[in-house]
C-alpha cells in the first residue's frame, strides 16, 4: 500500500514564525503536490513537483515555498506565518507525470492554526 | 479556468435512502475521479472514469460520466452510516496536468 505521512497533525504557531510542513511518501512516485482545504473553498492547490528539484507554482503559491531534494519528500515552507493561513494542509503524491488519470494518495492532513 | 461545481453542498439523509450528487463543468475533461474524505483524513479515491458514457458501479455507489465529459453523477443506494463523509470530484486534464477538484459533497447518513 502507499503511504503519504506528514510530519504533524495538528501544528499552532506565532504570526511570523516560519513553519516547516514535511510529505514523505514510500511508493517511489514522481510527482508530490500541496494544497491546502478550507470549509467552502475546496482543495486549493499551492505547489506541485514533478522531480526533484523540481517546482511548479499552482493555484495559491503566495505566501508559500517549497523544496524537493529528495524523491520522496516534499516541504512546504510558510516564510512568515499569517492569520490566514490557518488552514488543512494536504500532501498528495501520484506515479505519473501525467495527471489527467493517475490516482492521488493523500496523507491524513496537518491542521495548522496561526495566531 | 476549469471549474467544477458540486450539488448539493450538504446532504443529510437517514440510513437506507438513495441519493445522488452531481458533479458540472461548462469545460471537456479527460477523465473524472471522484474521491470520499472521512474526518481527519485524506481523500481516498473511490473510481475513475475516462470514457464518455461510462457508468461504473463500486458495490452500492454508481458513477457515470457524462456523453460530454463534462460532467459526472455519484448516485448511492440504500445508505448507510459509513458511507458518512465528504465526497469530491476531480477532473483530469487541467491546464498544467494537475487534476481540478470541485469543492465537495458532505454527506451525513444517520441510523
Amino acid at each position: 500500500d502507499v503511504k503519504v505521512t506528514q510530519s504533524s497533525r495538528y501544528l499552532v504557531k506565532r504570526t511570523g514564525e516560519k513553519v516547516f510542513l514535511e510529505c514523505v511518501q514510500d511508493m517511489d512516485h514522481e510527482n508530490m503536490f500541496w494544497y491546502r482545504q478550507d470549509p467552502g473553498l475546496g482543495l486549493r492547490l499551492i505547489y506541485f513537483s514533478y522531480d526533484v528539484k523540481m517546482k511548479e507554482k499552482g493555484d495559491i503559491p503566495e505566501g508559500y515555498s517549497v523544496s524537493r531534494e529528495k524523491k520522496e519528500r516534499f516541504s512546504l515552507i510558510l516564510e512568515s506565518a499569517s492569520t490566514n493561513q490557518t488552514s488543512m494542509y494536504l500532501c498528495a503524491s501520484s506515479l505519473y507525470r501525467d495527471g489527467s488519470t493517475d490516482t492521488q494518495y493523500f496523507g491524513p492532513g496537518t491542521r495548522l492554526t496561526v495566531l | 479556468t476549469q471549474l467544477l461545481e458540486q450539488s448539493p453542498q450538504f446532504l443529510s439523509i437517514q440510513e437506507g435512502e438513495n441519493l445522488t450528487v452531481y458533479c458540472n463543468s461548462s469545460s471537456v475533461f479527460s477523465s473524472l475521479q471522484w474521491y470520499r474524505q472521512e474526518p481527519g483524513e485524506g481523500p481516498v479515491l473511490l473510481v475513475t472514469v475516462v470514457t464518455g458514457g461510462e457508468v461504473k458501479k463500486l458495490k452500492r455507489l454508481t458513477f457515470q460520466f457524462g456523453d460530454a465529459r463534462k460532467d459526472s453523477s455519484l448516485h448511492i443506494t440504500a445508505a448507510q452510516p459509513g458511507d458518512t463523509g465528504l465526497y469530491l470530484c476531480a477532473g483530469g486534464g487541467g491546464s498544467q496536468g494537475n487534476l481540478i477538484f470541485g469543492k465537495g459533497t458532505k454527506l451525513s447518513v444517520k441510523p
